[in-house]
């Protein structure tokens, strides 16, 4: 059955340090696979997307993301956090051949400190 | 440019009234049209889409239900709230299976 699953509930960086939030995937077809970010009381936000294409894909607001078909990994990266990085990330699995059947991981709340 | 409008942003209602969230899509023509709820500490539970102007499928039955009356605008409705209804409404758009575009979304408190 596919699934993803991000590792960590909460991550805590210093301002000005990497990101790192990690995101597994169980699928047994090639996927397309999704990083969305979630400020408090807003909707989704798309950061960026895997579709079969180059495996490091880069995103908005200096994200990116990885695909290793190895790992069966997605994780999202950013080489130095900013305080407006602060929100919850969702990493993303759309079923295929389905309608909007989108399967989110858990999430994983950033907190940024100065 | 493609924009998608969802409101209230916040709502609470009493047990038992009803509900109405509306959704429109603007800049583009005959979209794919969602609505997911969000409740604490989970992911996005899809509970209806829809592929055109009066074709609702559900997800999860439930005390809730959709329509969508013209081509780019969505309701979610209920005729009697529960406490369970409570969470966060997220409306979506797609054209293909490679992006999502999500409202703002709307805090439902049942009380």
């Amino acid at each position: 059955a596919q699934s993803v699953t991000q590792l960590d509930s909460h991550v805590s960086v210093s301002e000005g340090t990497p990101v790192l939030l990690r995101c597994n995937y169980s699928s047994s077809y090639s996927p397309s696979l999704f990083w969305y970010v979630q400020h408090p009381n807003k909707g989704l936000q798309l950061l960026l997307k895997y579709t079969s294409a180059a495996t490091l894909v880069k995103g908005i607001n200096g994200f990116e993301a990885e695909f290793k078909k190895s790992e069966t990994s997605f994780h999202l990266t950013k080489p130095s956090a900013h305080m407006s990085d602060a929100a919850e990330y969702f990493c993303v699995y759309i079923l295929r051949g389905s309608q909007g059947n989108l399967i989110f991981g858990k999430g994983t709340k950033l907190s940024v400190k100065p | 440019s493609q924009t998608i409008h969802q409101w209230p942003a916040t709502l609470v209602q009493p047990v038992g009234s009803p509900l109405s969230l509306e959704c429109t899509v603007e800049g583009t023509s005959n979209p794919n049209l969602y609505w997911y709820r969000q409740a604490a500490g989970r992911g996005l539970q899809l509970l209806f889409y829809s592929v055109g102007i009066g074709q609702i499928s559900s997800e999860v039955p439930q005390n809730l239900s959709a329509s969508r009356p013209q081509d780019r605008q969505f309701i979610l409705s209920s005729k009697k709230l529960l406490l369970s209804d409570s969470g966060f409404y997220l409306c979506a758009w797609s054209l293909t299976a490679a992006g999502y575009t999500f409202g703002s979304g709307t805090r439902l408190t049942v009380v």
